[in-house]
């Protein structure tokens, strides 16, 4: 009954480092996103994907890159950490793109830069 | 872009107390999704609304999308301690494949 699972749910990084997060879901969802979460400004979309191979931006995908090499497993790379990434960020997946479709949550990474 | 703005931010009340979210825009959603998040979790949806008018009712919440699908209303009878959370409105735009845009939240705290 697991969902969609977040790895790591902590981390610190230095300025300039990478990293990948990793997300998993086991619910045969076609359509994966990930979102950061900031103190007063809601979750913003960084990138998502329709399907194994695809992936495509979000409303705010500078500094980060994805990749949906497998139907289960969506990742999320930063290159080049900086501290403006520090945030929460949240993976979620659903069975189609919107249109009403509730989205399920992982419980989230919480990323520091430092 | 659109946007969605919720109010208040924070509400601390107590048990039994009724209590009443919002969440507007200046632009019209083809639906509405409302969910709820506790500490170190993500997001769960608690209910989705379609159509201008419509009322759902989940328990002690009921949930209103405004006759123009431009904003809608959470309340929230005789709350409890475990109603505490962020709740967060999320609208999806009328262009199909439209993203969900998310507002900022209202952080509920029920004291007992």
């Amino acid at each position: 009954n697991a969902g969609v699972t977040q790895t790591p749910k902590f981390r610190v990084l230095k300025t300039g480092q990478s990293m990948t997060l990793l997300c998993a879901q086991d619910m045969n969802h076609e359509y994966m996103y990930w979102y950061r979460q900031d103190p007063g400004m809601g979750l913003r979309l960084i990138h998502y994907s329709v399907g194994e191979g695809t992936t495509a931006k979000g409303e705010v995908p500078d500094g980060y890159n994805v990749s949906r090499l497998k139907k289960q497993n969506f990742l999320l790379g930063l290159e080049s950490a900086a501290p403006s990434q520090t945030s929460v960020y949240f993976c979620a997946s659903s069975r189609q793109l919107y249109s009403n479709q509730p989205q399920h949550f992982g419980d989230g990474t919480r990323l520091s830069i430092l | 872009t659109q946007l969605l703005e919720q109010s208040p931010q924070f509400l601390s009340i107590q048990e039994g107390e009724n209590l009443t979210v919002y969440c507007n825009s200046s632009s019209v959603f083809s639906s509405l999704q409302w969910y709820r998040q506790e500490p170190g979790e993500g997001p769960v949806l608690l209910v989705t609304v379609v159509t201008g008018g419509e009322v759902k009712k989940l328990k002690r919440l009921t949930f209103q999308f405004g006759d123009a699908r431009k904003d809608s209303s959470l309340h929230i009878t005789a709350a409890q301690p475990g109603d505490t959370g962020l709740y967060l409105c999320a609208g999806e735009g009328e262009t199909s494949g439209s993203r969900l845009t998310f507002g900022e939240g209202t952080q509920l705290t029920v004291n007992p």
